[in-house]
């Protein structure tokens, strides 16, 4: 059975540091492309970042040059380290697979999520 | 950016109800469109993927179709477990994704 179950969820001032995590199971973590989604409380989804399986990163432009995404393929793993936090960065981040066999962007499994607040 | 549009907002419907959702995009996206449900708490589950194609072990009542700008999910009869929100997600932006902004089918 694929899981993936994120941690790191907390409170950080504005400016501040977190590192999220995603650890999976049930699956060759190694052949996947794994991403990062967050969603605002209440409202919709947005794509925070996703890395591939040669290492290969992308942000979107909002988040560039603050947030690094990274992989342990060994330990079935990966991380969001995230930056110069803002206000707008409070929401519930999910971990999410890319679905193989297919050449777009589909999330086949998602993790619960794991709440950043940022606040003073 | 292209922009995802999902009308309505929000719904009630009765359980044995059909139910058509609608995602239009902002410009072409050919068929790269996936739909998504989402229950309180709850991960986001994957429904349709390439705006037609049935995620496995997804029910039957549950169809997609269009192409290019406008995008349907449908519910043949509405089922009690199927109220939830519904986000659609374009993927021909590949690898920068964009949502809608979600349609919640609530108990008419």
């Amino acid at each position: 059975e694929v899981q993936l179950v994120e941690s790191g969820a907390g409170l950080v001032q504005p400016g501040g540091s977190l590192r999220l995590s995603c650890a999976a199971s049930g699956f060759t973590f190694s052949d996947y492309d794994m991403h990062w989604v967050r969603q605002v409380t209440g409202k919709g989804l947005e794509w925070v970042s996703v890395i591939g399986t040669a290492g290969d990163t992308y942000f979107p432009d909002s988040i560039k040059g603050r947030f690094t995404i990274s992989r342990e393929n060994a330990k079935s793993s990966f991380h969001l380290q995230m930056d110069s936090l803002r206000a707008g960065d409070t929401a519930v981040y999910y971990c999410a697979r890319g679905a193989r066999g297919v050449a777009y962007v589909v999330f086949d499994y998602w993790g619960l999520g794991t709440l950043v607040t940022v606040s003073s | 950016d292209i922009q995802m549009t999902q009308s309505p907002s929000s719904l009630s419907a009765s359980v044995g109800d059909r139910v058509t959702i609608t995602c239009r995009a902002s410009q072409n996206i050919n068929s790269y469109l996936n739909w998504y449900q989402q229950k309180p708490g709850k991960a986001p589950k994957l429904l349709i993927y390439g705006a037609s194609r049935l995620q496995s072990g997804v029910p039957s009542r549950f169809s997609g179709s269009g192409s290019g700008t406008d995008f349907t999910l449908t519910i043949s009869s509405l089922q009690p477990e199927d109220f939830a929100t519904y986000f659609c997600q374009q993927s021909y932006t590949t690898p920068s994704p964009t949502f809608g902004g979600g349609t919640k089918v609530e108990i008419k």
